[in-house]
């Protein structure tokens, strides 16, 4: 059974329409993360909560934002995509409580700019 | 410096061919390690935790040396399932927060 849930799996949205995307876990994990990948790179972390505290990576453009209003879901929000926004969106979740501490990702959403 | 490199890749191997990669990390206080196999346009899967003793699953060992700061994978008797890419994966700490992936390293197994 998916223990990281994202929905939708695949979003086609037009240029500047806000596009919102969902995440979801089972795993009671502490730590959710939001991954951009585009094609042929490795995944970039965008932010993550840790518990209720959000991190933001200093190159993160001001365009994404992020939600997590319990500890199993988590949102991400684009406010105006932009052509450059296509891209493979990860969530992913780690405790720091429990297990080794890797990454369990999500399927991911495939977000389409027209 | 990159933090996390890998061989560039692609590798394109016959069948029951062995293949290694080798991935460094060049911040001494990384903590956890671990190698992922993404498919393409799916997510990345974990494929193993590197430890400092070694490890090794089936037909794969992984290897950390701390001292040289690299990490190995090593897939012996390659199949035409293991086409993937690979993500060397550092974690900077034991909180679980810093993870720092590699650029991958892809590999084709050719019939």
């Amino acid at each position: 059974d998916a223990m990281v849930i994202q929905n939708p799996r695949y979003q086609v949205t037009q240029f500047g329409k806000p596009v919102t995307l969902s995440c979801s876990q089972t795993l009671n994990h502490n730590v959710m993360y939001w991954y951009q990948q585009k094609s042929s790179q490795a995944p970039k972390l965008l932010f993550h909560y840790y518990d209720k505290d959000f991190n933001n990576e200093a190159d993160t453009p001001d365009n994404f934002q992020s939600r997590r209003p319990n500890t199993s879901f988590c949102f991400l929000d684009i406010r105006s995509p932009g052509l450059g926004d296509a891209a493979m969106y990860l969530c992913a979740t780690s405790s720091t409580r429990q297990g080794t501490g890797e990454l369990f990702f999500g399927e991911g959403s495939r977000l389409t700019v027209l | 410096r990159k933090e996390v490199e890998q061989d560039p890749g692609p590798f394109n191997v016959p069948e029951g061919a062995t293949v290694a990669f080798n991935c460094t990390y060049s911040n001494s206080a990384s903590q956890s390690f671990f190698w992922y196999r993404q498919d393409c346009r799916k997510e990345p899967k974990l494929l193993m935790s590197v430890y400092s003793s070694g490890n090794e699953d089936g037909r794969f060992t992984a290897q950390l040396n701390r001292a040289s700061q690299y990490i190995s994978l090593l897939i012996r008797d390659s199949k035409l399932s293991d086409s993937a890419t690979y993500l060397c994966v550092v974690a900077l700490d034991n909180y679980g927060q810093n993870f720092v992936f590699g650029p991958g390293t892809r590999l084709s197994v050719l019939p």
